[in-house]
C-alpha cells in the first residue's frame, strides 16, 4: 500500500529564516504527483506546491521550494524568508490512481517573531 | 468567494443519532471527497465519487454512507453516531482532466459525538 510519512510533528523558526519539513513516501509507481498542503488554524486547506515524478527541475513557488529525491523517494519543502502567515499544519500527499490523494500525518509549523 | 461549502462547522450530536454532514461545490468538478482529519494521523479517506451516483470506499469507511444526487452536493451519512467518530470531516473536490487532481477543500466540519 501506498504511504507517505511525516516524521516531524512539529516545528519551529525564526521570522525571516529558512525551514525544511520532510516528507517521504512509498510507491512502486513510476510517474506519480506529489503535492505540499497548508492548512492555517480555523482556516481552509490550500495547496501550496506540487511535483510531477516525471520532472528532474525541482518545483517552486516563490518562498516555497522542494527537494525531490525521486529514488529516495523523498519529498521535502523548503520555506525561505519565514512570514508570521506561514504558521500552519503542512500536509504531504501523493497521488494514488486517476482521483486519490493519500496523506502524511501533517507538521505543525509555528513562527517566532 | 467560497468554492467548497460545508453545511455545519460545529455539530454535536448524542451517540445513536443520524447524522448528515452536506458539501456543496460550484466548480462543476467531477470529484467528491470526503475526509476525515485526526491528530497525528493526518487526512484519511472515507469515501469519493468520480460522477453522480458513483461512489467508492476509501480507506476508512465503517461507520459511514455517501450520497450523490446531484453533481454539485455530495453527503457524508453517519447512520449511528458513535463517540469514536468524534473528529473534523473535511469535504474536497477536483477535475481529473486536470491530471494533478488539485484538490479543492471546505473550511471543515467539527463533530463532536456525546
Amino acid at each position: 500500500a501506498q504511504t507517505v510519512t511525516q516524521s516531524q510533528p512539529e516545528m519551529s523558526v525564526q521570522e525571516a529564516e529558512t525551514v525544511t519539513l520532510s516528507c517521504t513516501y512509498d510507491t512502486s509507481e513510476s510517474d506519480y504527483y506529489l503535492f505540499w498542503y497548508k492548512q492555517p488554524p480555523s482556516r481552509q486547506m490550500i495547496l501550496v506546491i506540487r511535483q510531477e515524478a516525471y520532472k528532474q527541475q525541482n518545483a517552486t513557488e516563490n518562498r516555497f521550494s522542494v527537494n525531490f529525491q525521486k529514488a529516495a523517494k523523498s519529498f521535502s519543502l523548503k520555506i525561505s524568508d519565514s512570514q508570521l502567515g506561514d504558521a500552519a499544519m503542512y500536509f504531504c500527499a501523493y497521488k494514488l490512481g486517476a482521483q486519490k490523494l493519500v496523506f502524511g500525518q501533517g507538521t505543525r509549523l509555528t513562527i517566532n517573531p | 468567494d467560497v468554492k467548497v461549502t460545508q453545511s455545519s462547522r460545529y455539530l454535536v450530536k448524542r451517540t445513536g443519532e443520524k447524522v448528515f454532514l452536506e458539501c456543496v461545490q460550484d466548480m462543476d468538478h467531477e470529484n467528491m471527497f470526503w475526509y476525515r482529519q485526526d491528530p497525528g494521523l493526518g487526512l484519511r479517506l472515507i469515501y469519493f465519487s468520480y460522477d453522480v451516483k458513483m461512489k467508492e470506499k476509501g480507506d476508512i469507511p465503517e461507520g459511514y454512507s455517501v450520497s450523490r444526487e446531484k453533481k454539485e452536493r455530495f453527503s457524508l451519512i453517519l447512520e449511528s453516531a458513535s463517540t469514536n467518530q468524534t473528529s473534523m470531516y473535511l469535504c474536497a473536490s477536483s477535475f481529473t482532466a486536470s491530471g494533478a487532481n488539485v484538490l479543492t477543500f471546505g473550511a471543515g466540519s467539527r463533530l463532536t459525538v456525546l
